[in-house]
């Protein structure tokens, strides 16, 4: 079993409607957890951490269970440039070394 | 210096060549990291610095690859006898100390062994 499994897609999305990814992850000792973007062929970018609470940032939220062990992301009202993979990333406490997910790609189609 | 930088962007080579990489941190950022990524995968942990000490190495890193960071700034790596799995995208980061969510990325150095 992988550590941080995702759903790779693509999650095929119309503009303007809302998608919600899920990401598990085996290790009940993660202790940080975060959503990265990452356009084609471009680099990572952090998109946001998750908070044991659940946390919002715009049209973005993202949630914790720690007792299910799993992550996840919600985006609404999704636009076209909203279209990329997004990478749940999950921190183990060991030299800040962080564990990815394979990805789950979302197209936002017009 | 706004961000990680890497050079060069792409590299081809042939097979049993050697090849080496930079990467340049931010320059505030004391810790250091090195990710291959293959297509469809997310990124896979190499080795960590912090300043200019080598502090863990993935199983992941055989005996071809090496890493330096000589005076805690920039950093190389160095693969010796590419092969063709060799080929992906080797990504560099940093971040600040004590702080996971300060990770930036480099754009990356594509490899193509052929």
């Amino acid at each position: 079993r992988k550590e941080v499994e995702q759903d790779p897609g693509p999650f095929n999305v119309p503009e303007g409607a809302t998608v919600a990814f899920n990401c598990t992850y085996s290790n009940s000792a993660s202790q940080s957890f975060f959503w990265y973007r990452q356009d084609c062929r471009k680099e990572p970018k952090l998109l946001m951490s998750v908070y044991s609470s659940g946390n919002e940032d715009g049209r973005f939220t993202a949630q914790l269970n720690r007792a299910s062990q799993y992550i996840s992301l919600l985006i609404r009202d999704s636009k076209l440039s909203d279209s990329a993979t997004y990478l749940c990333v999950v921190n183990i406490g060991s030299n800040y070394q962080l564990i990815w997910g394979a990805g789950t790609k979302l197209i936002i189609k017009p | 210096d706004t961000g990680v930088s890497q050079n060069p962007r792409h590299k081809i080579t042939k097979r049993g060549q050697n090849v080496t990489f930079r990467c340049d941190p931010i320059s505030e950022h004391n810790r250091l990291y090195w990710y291959r990524q293959t297509l469809g995968q997310g990124p896979e942990f190499l080795t960590y610095f912090q300043n200019e000490a080598q502090l863990e190495k993935s199983r992941l890193l055989s005996d071809r690859f090496s890493a330096e960071r000589p005076k805690g700034s920039f950093s190389t790596l160095e693969i010796q006898r590419t092969e063709q799995g060799d080929s992906a995208m080797y990504l560099c980061a940093s971040s600040p100390p004590s702080r996971v969510i300060g990770y930036t990325f480099g754009s990356g150095t594509r490899l193509t062994v052929v």
